[in-house]
């Protein structure tokens, strides 16, 4: 049972490219997180969505970033003219359900953005 | 809004216990959860508190106060693969867990 897949693990992209980070939830889960971790810095929530649908994008920045968990295929992360700040690294977790207490998240090893 | 604390780094001796503590202040409450997570490496689920009390897991423990807003990791029979840093992580009211920086945890011979 494979678990969150992330590709690709390491990506460099120059200022102003489009940078797009994919994650495919393990198997049988629908509810997709997109985290973002700096530095020295704890994991900051981005978005969370479920299949065709955002349901929560309070941690995402107003422009340069899109998520979409189409009913087909994996979830996306998009980040459009990138600058040297983006470099990070995004982590995408699942889980199968939502409601209190039901929020054990399993994360995928993340992809390093790397901006030149 | 949310207010997450832990120590950033702690060392500890092989065969030692360690307690890692972690506040917090947050809108709403659901559950605190402990991840750990080597370097270059996915966080990975240790444990969730949402009554007060002790949890104990095998050589890992947590402890949850919910009227103080205060929880604690420990860790017994440390082994040299502990090292790594450990998240503490609270479900608000919201959708999503909200994460400390993590404490940097490091095992000495």
């Amino acid at each position: 049972n494979a678990g969150v897949m992330q590709n690709p693990r390491h990506l460099v992209r120059r200022r102003g490219q489009e940078a797009r980070l994919r994650c495919s939830p393990m198997k049988g889960h629908s509810h997709v997180y997109w985290y973002r971790q700096l530095p020295e810095e704890g994991l900051k929530f981005m978005v969370y969505l479920q299949k065709e649908n955002i349901i929560d994008e309070s941690g995402m920045p107003k422009e340069r970033f899109s998520a979409e968990f189409p009913k087909e295929g994996p979830s996306i992360l998009r980040i459009q003219q990138v600058v040297r700040g983006d470099s990070a690294a995004y982590f995408c977790a699942s889980s199968p359900k939502t409601g209190a207490g039901a929020n054990v998240l399993t994360f995928g090893a993340g992809s390093r953005l790397t901006v030149l | 809004g949310q207010n997450i604390d832990q120590p950033t780094e702690m060392t500890a001796t092989e065969g030692a216990i360690v307690q890692i503590n972690c506040t917090y202040q947050t809108s709403g409450f659901n559950g605190l959860f402990w991840y750990q997570q080597h370097a270059g490496e996915a966080p990975t689920f240790l444990s969730y508190n949402v009554l007060d009390g002790l949890e104990e897991k095998g050589r890992f423990s947590s402890f949850l106060s919910r009227s103080k807003g205060y929880s604690y990791l420990l860790l017994k029979e440390l082994q040299m693969k502990d090292s790594a840093s450990y998240l503490c992580a609270v479900e608000d009211s919201g959708y999503a867990l909200n994460f400390g920086k993590g404490t940097s945890l490091l095992v000495t011979p």
